[in-house]
């Protein structure tokens, strides 16, 4: 059974770091590339960030470039999501997530979920 | 706010047709995934591509697309299908992810 489970939401405050984790099983994570999506309360999803299944590639959205870094341990099976200079605005539900597809041109597709970690930044 | 546009909210009665649309310039150019959300629950897939739902979702959900626009259908909508859901797909550069807004779905 495939699984992804987040773990290291926390209370932080503003300006501090937290560091989340992903473990993954039940399929071969080093041939995928992951995401990180999350969910503020009570609004939509927003794309995070990403990793190639090498590592050699990420990618950041816009809000979170410079602050957040994304990397993984594939001997490991784990997904990080190191944040750094966290803001109110940060408070949100993160989850990792699989990046499928049906062959090397698409389409691609988010197909599995972790279950998410709520981080919540406030003084 | 997203590249991509959805309606915040749309209803539609028990057993009946409901087409949910996503729009953005980008979609001319990628192809999107639709993805089911019920309160406290991760997100679920369940249409991707042109028009290709995963095992286990049932048969009453379908995309399409035309021009700037995809669309996911439920036809024949069920009391468990009331839920939040969300297109997905590239931004305008085709080097990010971005969702829509999310459209709310109540089955009267």
């Amino acid at each position: 059974e495939v699984q992804l489970v987040e773990s290291g939401g926390d209370l932080v405050q503003p300006g501090g770091s937290l560091r989340l984790s992903c473990a993954a099983s039940g399929f071969t994570f080093s041939s995928y590339w992951m995401h990180w999506v999350r969910q503020a309360p009570g609004k939509g999803l927003v794309w995070v960030s990403l990793i190639s299944s090498d590592g050699s590639t990420t990618k950041y959205a816009d809000s979170v470039k410079g602050r957040f870094t994304i990397s993984r341990d594939n001997a490991k099976n784990t997904l990080y999501l190191q944040m750094n200079s966290l803001r109110v605005e940060d408070t949100a539900v993160y989850y990792c997530a699989r990046r499928g597809s049906r062959g090397s041109d698409g389409p691609f597709y988010f197909d599995q979920w972790g279950q998410g970690s709520l981080v919540t930044v406030s003084s | 706010s997203s590249e991509l546009t959805q309606d915040p909210a749309v209803s539609v009665a028990l057993g009946q047709t409901v087409r949910i649309t996503c729009q953005g310039d980008s979609l001319r150019r990628y192809d999107a995934s639709w993805y089911q959300q019920k309160p406290g629950q991760a997100p679920v897939l369940v249409v991707y591509g042109k028009n290709n739902r995963p095992s286990g979702i049932p048969d009453r959900f379908s995309g399409s697309s035309s021009g700037n626009t995809v669309s996911l259908t439920i036809t024949g909508a069920q009391a468990e299908d009331e839920a939040d859901y969300y297109c997905e797909s590239r931004d305008s550069s085709g080097n990010l992810l971005v969702f829509g807004g999310g459209t709310k779905l109540t089955v009267l």
